[in-house]
This record gives structure tokens, C-alpha cells and sequence, in this order.
């Protein structure tokens, strides 16, 4: 596989489940962040890894909480989340060096019941 | 309040014609600048970007230009093809990185056969 890969595609959850999702990169950069895209609003940055260390919380719930275990591999565990938080979550992986753009998975979408 | 404006939110042109899209910023210290292309039950894809010491960047069919005085860019592609219909998101970061990626809400560009 190549480029960015997340899984699952489609998640439905009830607000007292705990999930996770899942982001894979085969693109050998060394930071991986976490996006939400709402309805009719801009892609919203939560989370930033730079070479596994988080750099960046941009004010997230704690019922979202984001893992790290290598350069490669990025989670997000959900837990007792609310019908706000249904919306399109991205993965993107980019290499911080100066002028090089993100590349982005083709989201989960998650809808909270 | 947004830093990444793109005040269109859609946007019809004929095939072969040229198609011109906006995004207007407000914080002065952004200094590279990015256009993805999305489309739908996708995630974004790069194509293009533009540091601010350059006004021009050009590739292939895309041109990115940027008016730091007017705190303006815009993208045109020339000649537009049905394949390029998708959202079109404008994206800016601060000292050239790109880990903190600021987007606009997108532009929904439509392109008649």
C-alpha cells in the first residue's frame, strides 16, 4: 500500500461506546496529525506528532485522545463522545521540512447515535 | 474568527475555459501558501503551493498567484476540464512549515462538458 491509509471508512457509535481510529502511513515522514471536518466549516486541525512526540493539542475534548506508538502509526481513541462530534476525521503525515505539504487519508466519516 | 477566507463557496465554468479561485487571509506572518483538491468520499489532495517570496507558481494547468499587499491569492486552471470538479481548499502556514496548516472553508468548483 502506499500513501496514507485509514481505517475504518464509515464508523456508527453509540455515545457510550469506545472506538478507535486508525491511520497508517507508508510515505516515510516523521509527523502525523489528526483533522475534523464539519459540515460547512473549515478542516480544523486537533492534533499534532512530530517524530512521535505530540507538538500540538489545538483545546481538543478529552474524550478524544490521540496515540502515537511510531512514526507510522497514528490513533485516535474516542470515548463517550456526543452527536457534535459526528463529522469527517482526516489523517494527514507530512515530512517538516520547509515547503513540503501535507497528504491526507480519505477520512472516517463518524456518526455519533 | 477565520484567517483563510474563501468567500465563494461554489463556482460553474465551462470546459476550456479558465477557471479563477479565490482566498483572501488576514494574519500577515503566513508565509507559504497551499491549494488542495478534494473529491468527494476522498481526502485532499496537494496541488500546488507558493511561498511569499515568490507572486507566481506555476504547474502544468495551475497557476497560483499571490498578492501579499492585498493579502489575496488565487488559483486558475486553464484550460478547465470536467475532471476538475471537486472543492478546492486554500491552506496557509506561518514561517514556510507545514505542520500548522490553516484552511479555508473550500470552493465547489464545477466544470461543464
Amino acid at each position: 500500500e502506499t500513501g496514507v491509509t485509514q481505517t475504518p471508512r464509515h464508523l456508527v457509535m453509540g455515545m457510550t461506546n469506545k472506538k478507535s481510529l486508525k491511520c497508517e502511513q507508508h510515505l516515510g515522514h516523521n509527523a502525523m496529525y489528526w483533522y475534523k471536518q464539519s459540515a460547512k466549516k473549515p478542516l480544523e486541525l486537533m492534533f499534532v506528532y512530530n517524530f512521535k512526540e505530540q507538538t500540538e493539542n489545538n483545546s481538543v475534548p478529552s474524550r478524544f485522545s490521540p496515540e502515537c506508538p511510531n512514526s507510522s502509526h497514528l490513533f485516535l481513541h474516542l470515548h463517550t463522545l456526543q452527536p457534535e462530534d459526528s463529522a469527517l476525521y482526516l489523517c494527514a503525515s507530512s515530512q517538516v521540512v520547509q515547503g513540503l505539504p501535507q497528504h491526507f487519508g480519505d477520512g472516517t466519516r463518524l456518526s455519533i447515535l | 474568527d477565520q484567517q483563510v477566507k474563501q468567500n465563494s463557496p461554489s463556482l460553474s465554468v465551462q470546459e476550456g475555459r479558465i477557471s479563477i479561485l479565490n482566498c483572501d487571509y488576514t494574519n500577515s506572518m503566513f508565509d507559504y501558501f497551499l491549494w488542495y483538491k478534494k473529491y468527494p468520499a476522498e481526502g485532499p489532495t496537494f496541488l500546488i503551493s507558493i511561498s511569499s517570496i515568490k507572486d507566481k507558481n506555476e504547474d502544468g494547468r495551475f497557476t497560483v498567484f499571490l498578492n501579499k499587499s492585498a493579502k489575496h491569492l488565487s488559483l486558475h486552471i486553464v484550460p478547465s476540464q470536467p475532471g476538475d470538479s471537486a472543492v478546492y481548499f486554500c491552506a496557509a502556514s506561518v514561517q514556510g512549515g507545514s505542520e500548522k496548516l490553516v484552511f479555508g472553508k473550500g470552493t465547489k468548483l464545477t466544470v461543464n462538458p
